[in-house]
């Protein structure tokens, strides 16, 4: 059983796009983190949140814990936004592991 | 900006022949941690490290692994004696806080082939 859980698996779109990615989770968390994975396998956090929103840039990511669910938003979307895009959360109870989902991998043609 | 350095970045080694991944995290972060990714598969945690000591580790985490932290900048990972199931790609992480009270940096991943 999973404890996070991604959808889609995998998104295609054409520039400009908008893009939404899901994220949602079994269990009680602390927080939890979009990454983006890079083609080379390299991992960047692009947010860390417990609640409510953050934007950086194109990038919105928003959290509703009541309804255990996150969700990344992509405006414009752009070819070099093309990599896996994965959500990871700390459980409750102040452990330090983070638990992933499988990742989206998205595909942004121009 | 600062970063998590890995080296190697690619090993091959033999069945059973010990291996050490070696990171550098970012100089005044407190905790440290191994994961690793299996070719297709998600990202799993492996070990979690600080003032140095672990502080938790998975079930993934047996006697065959051990971290430490030889001299105060590099954090490693030792596998004792490799299987062909520990082929895969090694992530090193730090933070300056514990868990969810510190933004995470990961380094560009270590990856291991066993034949």
């Amino acid at each position: 059983k999973n404890e996070v859980e991604q959808s889609p698996q995998n998104l295609t779109a054409q520039e400009g796009e908008f893009i939404t990615i899901n994220c949602s989770y079994s269990v009680g968390i602390s927080a939890l983190h979009w990454l983006q994975q890079h083609p080379g396998g390299g991992i960047v956090s692009l947010f860390m949140l417990s609640s409510g929103k953050k934007k950086h840039g194109r990038l919105i990511a928003t959290i509703n814990i009541q309804e255990k669910h996150s969700s990344l938003h992509i405006t414009a979307s752009h070819p070099r936004d093309s990599a896996v895009y994965i959500c990871a959360a700390y459980t409750q109870g102040g452990s330090e592991k983070l638990v992933f989902g499988k990742g989206m991998k998205l595909t942004v043609n121009p | 900006e600062p970063e998590v350095t890995q080296t190697p970045s690619h090993q091959v080694t033999q069945m059973g022949q010990e291996v050490i991944l070696r990171c550098v995290p970012i100089s005044n972060h407190l905790y440290f941690y191994w994961y690793r990714q299996i070719l297709g598969q998600k990202v799993e945690f492996l070990v979690s490290f600080y003032n140095n000591e672990i502080s938790e580790k998975s079930e993934i985490f047996d006697d065959q692994f051990s971290v430490e932290r030889p001299d105060g900048s590099n954090f490693t990972l030792k596998i004792r004696s490799t299987k062909l199931e520990d082929s895969a790609m090694y992530f090193c992480a730090s933070s300056q806080g514990a868990g969810a009270t510190g933004e995470l940096f990961f380094g560009e991943g270590s990856r291991l082939t066993v034949l």
